[in-house]
């Protein structure tokens, strides 16, 4: 059971470069998040996927931009990386959004930009 | 302005003491409280969810309880295997965006 796998595990960026985040779940989620995790402050949600074909902004979007390739793969990209973006990303699943099903996590991309 | 405050920041104790973890929070109509688990360099793990007051739930040497104000985490006899950092969340009742998370407990067992 893979669960949530996220590519690269670790990303070291200058500023201005771009990069994708990739992510898959294989758990038939209907729900993908995109959150970033910072010292010192909780998990902020970036992006997230109620469902197929949709996405919609979170907590902190300026500066990225998502896919939702197919119901198990969702991309999180940085077009043009600044310092304030490293951080540690975290992809995650739901069978659905906004109720009480819990978020099922991959072990994170770290990224930093230089 | 829906809040989640969890303390204290590190907690240390020694194999076989009891403690508490807190997290308090302010949030408008609350759907449910969720409890993970984070492992160093790992993503967060999923322990429980208490949707109302008075609800408790238990797993191991974990139990984690509920008021209209706050969740505990009771962690009896821990082992050097249970340190981690502890994350609590909170869900609004309304808006698809709803979930926020704490900063989270340190928590480190020593043998």
């Amino acid at each position: 059971n893979a669960g949530v796998t996220q590519t690269p595990k670790f990303q070291v960026l200058k500023t201005g470069q771009s990069m994708t985040l990739q992510c898959a779940q294989d758990m038939n989620h209907n729900s993908m998040y995109w959150y970033r995790q910072d010292p010192g402050m909780g998990l902020r949600l970036i992006y997230y996927s109620a469902s197929e074909g949709t996405t919609d902004k979170g907590e902190v979007p300026n500066g990225y931009n998502v896919s939702r390739l197919n119901k198990r793969e969702f991309s999180l990209r940085l077009e043009s990386a600044a310092p304030s973006q490293t951080s540690v990303y975290f992809c995650a699943s739901s069978s659905r959004t906004g109720n009480n099903s819990p978020l099922h996590f991959g072990n994170g991309t770290r990224l930093t930009v230089t | 302005e829906d809040q989640v405050t969890q303390s204290p920041e590190a907690l240390r104790l020694q194999e076989g003491e009891s403690s508490s973890l807190n997290c308090s929070y302010t949030v408008s109509g609350l759907r449910g409280l969720f409890w993970y688990r984070q492992d160093p360099g790992k993503g967060p793990e999923f322990l429980f969810t208490l949707y109302s007051a008075g609800e408790e739930k238990e797993k191991e040497r974990l139990k984690a309880t509920l008021t209209k104000k706050e969740s505990f985490l009771h962690i009896t006899a821990p082992k050097p295997e249970d340190s981690a950092t502890y994350l609590c969340a909170v869900q609004r009742q309304t808006g698809a965006n709803n979930l926020f998370f704490g900063t989270g407990t340190r928590l480190t067992v020593i043998p």
